[in-house]
């Protein structure tokens, strides 16, 4: 079964620049959730999406962006990226924002910030 | 507002024998509970999930849960654990508002012993 994409899995970029992740949720799901989590920690929630609006917001950075486009796949954009960005970022996508619907993760994609 | 705790960092089990993974949850309303494990360096893989019914939840790879509303528990468990069960593993509720992200608990490192 198709399970959700995100790219790239690795990069590597130096403070103060710039860096975005993409995510392709699996078909027919209409929403989309970005985590980030720290060496050793749990994920924690930074924004999401339904149906190409944001749909709530958490721990996000100002310097972070994040958009849902109209074939409902997302992009986080990360600026003057910091020392402390450095983590793992999971997108994950949902059939709907229901309480019941399980939620499906990306294998990640992970940020280096040297 | 919803929380999990899962209050071991780390299990130590031998192989073959039970394992339980401990979680108790704190909502407002009802509880929508979920279990997902984590391979090092991959993404976040879903076990099982309560919603309603039957307290004892049947999920991947042999995994049950079993959920406690006077104890406010979801602990995960296995008859018999394998060396391949070693990772770590989350419990999530389901916040009770807006696309229902999942709220993660610390999480739990299960080792499993040869």
């Amino acid at each position: 079964a198709a399970g959700v994409i995100q790219s790239p899995r690795h990069l590597i970029k130096e403070k103060r620049e710039t860096a975005t992740l993409k995510c392709y949720p699996i078909p027919r799901h209409d929403t989309v959730y970005w985590y980030q989590q720290g060496p050793g920690q749990d994920p924690q929630f930074l924004i999401s999406f339904y149906e190409k609006m944001q749909s709530d917001k958490g721990s996000i950075p100002d310097r972070f962006s994040a958009q849902q486009f109209s074939d409902y796949h997302s992009e986080l954009n990360m600026s003057s990226l910091e020392l402390g960005d450095s983590a793992l970022y999971f997108c994950a996508s949902s059939s709907g924002p229901s309480s019941g619907n399980t939620i499906y993760f990306g294998e990640g994609s992970w940020l280096t910030v040297v | 507002a919803q929380s999990v705790a899962q209050p071991e960092d780390q299990v130590n089990v031998a192989e073959g024998n039970p394992l339980t993974v401990k979680c108790t949850y704190s909502v407002s309303g009802n509880p929508y509970l979920f279990w997902y494990v984590q391979y090092p360096n991959r993404g976040l893989q879903f076990l099982l999930k309560y919603i309603t019914g039957d307290n004892l939840v049947k999920g991947s790879y042999g995994f049950e849960a079993e959920f406690n509303k006077s104890q406010t528990s979801f602990h995960l468990k296995k008859p018999s654990a394998l060396v391949s069960d070693s990772a770590l593993y989350f419990c999530a509720v389901r916040d009770g508002s807006g696309t229902y992200k999942y709220i993660f608990g610390t999480g739990t490192r299960l080792k499993v012993l040869a």
